[in-house]
């Protein structure tokens, strides 16, 4: 397996700009994780999803945010409109209940200027 | 209010000597502990788990012990490697050792050769 496949890798933006990155999980797993890392606030998670449901979206920072996971190959996160402040690099991880551990992607590093 | 504490930023240990990396953790709900190391420009990678019925988990070089009354877990790596050289992050979670886990801030150790 290829494992965790993350696009874009990096994304520059300009403030006010609507920014998607999308995330394809492994092959079989049954939870989907998209995570924040800062050096302020280190690695948060912002939402998770078991079998495509959304289960806890309690770390989105606000309604600018979003998440979606339509099938089980594909979930994205979304920013609109992106402000310089969600510059960060964005996580997305896979996991199988059953196995331990969550299967990280490489990230999207975003920079919103 | 940070569940899971890594006090340490930074490690430094000699090639061949033992590391010790701490975590502790406010949380006596959690049942499961988990290590990550994490390279640059990388997402970090599972590295062991711990059930909160075990006290230690071995594996290799890693080996990792939970005290429960002291809400205190520790990575031990033995020997120190040169490619150890990494930030090593400690996770915690509620009902599943692939579910959704608080981490902490992480710890970057070095091995200098």
């Amino acid at each position: 397996d290829a494992g965790v496949i993350q696009s874009p890798r990096h994304e520059v933006t300009e403030m006010g700009q609507e920014v998607t990155l999308r995330c394809k999980p492994i092959s079989g797993h049954d939870y989907l994780f998209w995570y924040r890392q800062t050096m302020m606030r280190g690695l948060e998670l912002l939402i998770y999803f078991n079998n495509n449901v959304p289960i806890d979206d309690s770390g989105m920072p606000e309604d600018r945010f979003s998440a979606k996971m339509p099938n089980a190959s594909f979930s994205t996160l979304k920013i609109q409109p992106s402000e310089p402040r969600d510059s960060a690099v964005y996580f997305c991880a896979s996991s199988l209940r059953g196995l331990p551990g969550q299967f990280f992607g490489p990230g999207t590093r975003l920079t919103v200027l | 209010d940070q569940q899971v504490k890594q006090n340490s930023p930074s490690l430094s240990v000699q090639e061949g000597r033992i590391s010790i990396l701490n975590c502790d953790y406010t949380n006596s709900m959690f049942d499961y502990f988990l290590w990550y190391k994490k390279y640059p420009a990388e997402g970090p990678t599972f590295l062991i788990s711990i059930s909160s019925i075990k006290d230690k988990n071995e594996d290799g070089r890693f080996t990792v012990f939970l005290n429960k009354s002291a809400k205190h877990l520790s990575l031990h790596i033995v020997p120190s490697q040169p490619g150890d050289s990494a930030v090593y992050f400690c996770a915690a979670s509620l009902d599943t050792n692939a579910g959704k886990s608080t981490f902490g801030d992480g710890t970057t150790l070095t091995v200098k050769p």
